[in-house]
């Protein structure tokens, strides 16, 4: 089976940085992929890692560590606009192409 | 503008009907998948279309169905519609080589009553 586990809520100041973590336990893995959902909105891309290390995308940052199955999102510089949920996903069990996607963190971002 | 569509975007139908969602594919994308979504929780894979063939389904029963067109454009059915089957119902596409980067509709919100 397939797992992920993820803080349900974070709060953070604007301007602050905050990592948003993701452990998992899947059978195959190609990668671990982050997804942003304002509420009433669609998921958005954010990010992707296959290897090991730190992928940098402007304010965001996405880390893997594939011995520990873990990685994370840091969101630096936040901003209001950062409030939203943010799944964590990874390549399902039926093959690379589909997503198995956690319950989400909630971000909210405070003045 | 992520260029992929849905409709309706808001359906209600009564326990025991029948229902067909829509998509339209991002241009480009050969791709696609289709995702549930309960009121607080992720997205649960449903099933994945390329090239008009299902690639993958994940844990729905055989009344949840799918078609992908030759425009890639895609349909979900769902028969014999349950309670526990409203939702919102995603639409994702992407390119094969990069589909941990799936581009989502804005989803069709189901009620079933």
């Amino acid at each position: 089976g397939q797992s992920l586990e993820q803080p349900s809520e974070v709060t953070a100041v604007e301007g602050a940085i905050v990592q948003i973590n993701c452990t998992y336990q899947t059978s195959g893995f190609y990668g671990l992929s982050w997804y942003q959902q304002h509420d009433g909105g669609a998921p958005t891309f954010l990010s992707y890692n296959a290897l090991d290390g730190l992928e940098e995308t402007g304010r965001f940052s996405s880390f893997l560590s594939r011995s520990d199955s873990y990685g994370y999102l840091l969101l630096q510089e936040l901003q209001m606009k950062d409030s939203a949920s943010y799944f964590c996903a990874v390549a399902g069990q039926t093959g690379a192409n589909n997503l198995f996607f956690g319950t989400g963190t909630r971000l909210t971002v405070i003045p | 503008e992520t260029g992929v569509t849905q409709s309706p975007t808001h359906l209600i139908k009564t326990r025991g009907q029948q229902v067909t969602l829509r998509c339209s594919s991002q241009s480009g994308h050969n791709t696609v998948s289709w995702y549930q979504q309960a009121l607080g929780q992720g997205p649960q894979f449903i099933f994945q279309y390329y090239r008009e063939e299902e690639n993958g389904r994940g844990n729905f029963p055989p009344r949840f169905s799918g078609l992908q067109f030759p425009n890639y454009s895609s349909e979900l059915n769902v028969n014999a519609l349950e309670l526990d089957d409203s939702a919102l119902y995603l639409c994702a596409s992407s390119s094969r080589d990069r589909a941990y980067e799936q581009y989502f509709g804005p989803g069709t919100r189901l009620t079933v009553t």
